[in-house]
C-alpha cells in the first residue's frame, strides 16, 4: 500500500534553533518526492522537489535530503524564526504526472520566542 | 498574477443542499485539481483536469462534479450536501518544468454541513 509517515506529528522549538523533520515512504513506484509548508488558513507552498537521482536540495535556511534506498526523506530548517511556524507536508510523487502525488499528514511546527 | 483563487472563503450548508465552489487561475496552466484536507488525513484527491473540455476522477470523487469550460476556471459542484462533506478544499494548478510538475494551490474554502 502507497503511504507516506511523518514524524513527529508535532513539534516546539526556540526561535534561532534547528530542527528536522522526517519522512518515511512506501510509494513505488518513485518519481520525486516535495516538501510543502502550509501556514494556518492558507494552502501549501512548495518548498523543493527531489528526483530519485538527488540527495539534498535547498531553499534558503531550509535542507531536504532524500535516501531513496531506504525511502526516508529530512527536512532541516536552519535558525529558526518566528515564520517557520506551519505545518510541513511530504508528497510522493509515483509518476511524472500530477494526480498520481501521496500526502502525508503534516508536521505542525511551533517556533516560540 | 493573482495566482489560484478560490470562492468563497467559507460556507456554511445543512444537509441535501447544492453549491458551486469557485476555483481560477489566471497563469495559463493546463492542469487543475481539487483536493479536501481533514484532520489527521493528508490532501486527497478528488477530480483533476488536465485541459478545457477533459476531467477525471481522483480518489474520492463520491458526490462531487467538476467542468472545464475554459483553461482559467474549474468549478466543484456539492450536488446534495452531506456532514462528511465537511472538510477544507484546495483547488490546485500546475505546469510541468523539467519533466516534473510545479504544483501552485489556492487559499481554500472552508466549509461545513450541518
Amino acid at each position: 500500500k502507497n503511504q507516506v509517515e511523518q514524524s513527529p506529528q508535532s513539534l516546539i522549538i526556540l526561535e534561532g534553533k534547528n530542527c528536522t523533520l522526517q519522512c518515511n515512504y512506501t510509494v513505488s513506484p518513485f518519481s520525486n518526492l516535495r516538501w510543502y509548508k502550509q501556514d494556518t488558513g492558507r494552502g501549501p507552498v512548495s518548498l523543493t522537489i527531489m528526483t530519485f537521482s538527488e540527495n539534498t536540495k535547498s531553499n534558503g535556511r531550509y535542507t531536504a535530503t532524500l535516501d531513496a534506498d531506504t525511502k526516508q526523506s529530512s527536512l532541516h530548517i536552519t535558525a529558526s524564526q518566528l515564520s517557520d511556524s506551519a505545518s510541513y507536508i511530504c508528497v510522493v510523487s509515483a509518476s511524472r504526472s500530477a494526480n498520481n502525488l501521496f500526502f502525508g499528514t503534516g508536521t505542525r511546527l511551533t517556533v516560540i520566542p | 498574477n493573482a495566482g489560484v483563487t478560490q470562492t468563497p472563503k467559507f460556507q456554511v450548508l445543512k444537509t441535501g443542499q447544492s453549491m458551486t465552489l469557485q476555483c481560477a487561475q489566471d497563469m495559463n496552466h493546463e492542469y487543475m485539481s481539487w483536493y479536501r484536507q481533514d484532520p489527521g488525513m493528508g490532501l486527497r484527491l478528488i477530480h483533476y483536469s488536465v485541459g478545457a473540455g477533459i476531467t477525471d476522477q481522483g480518489e474520492v470523487p463520491n458526490g462531487y462534479n467538476v467542468s472545464r469550460s475554459t483553461t482559467e476556471d474549474f468549478p466543484l459542484r456539492l450536488l446534495s450536501a452531506a456532514p462528511s462533506q465537511t472538510s477544507v478544499y484546495f483547488c490546485a494548478s500546475s505546469y510541468r518544468v523539467q519533466g516534473l510538475y510545479e504544483q501552485y494551490f489556492g487559499p481554500g474554502t472552508r466549509l461545513t454541513v450541518t
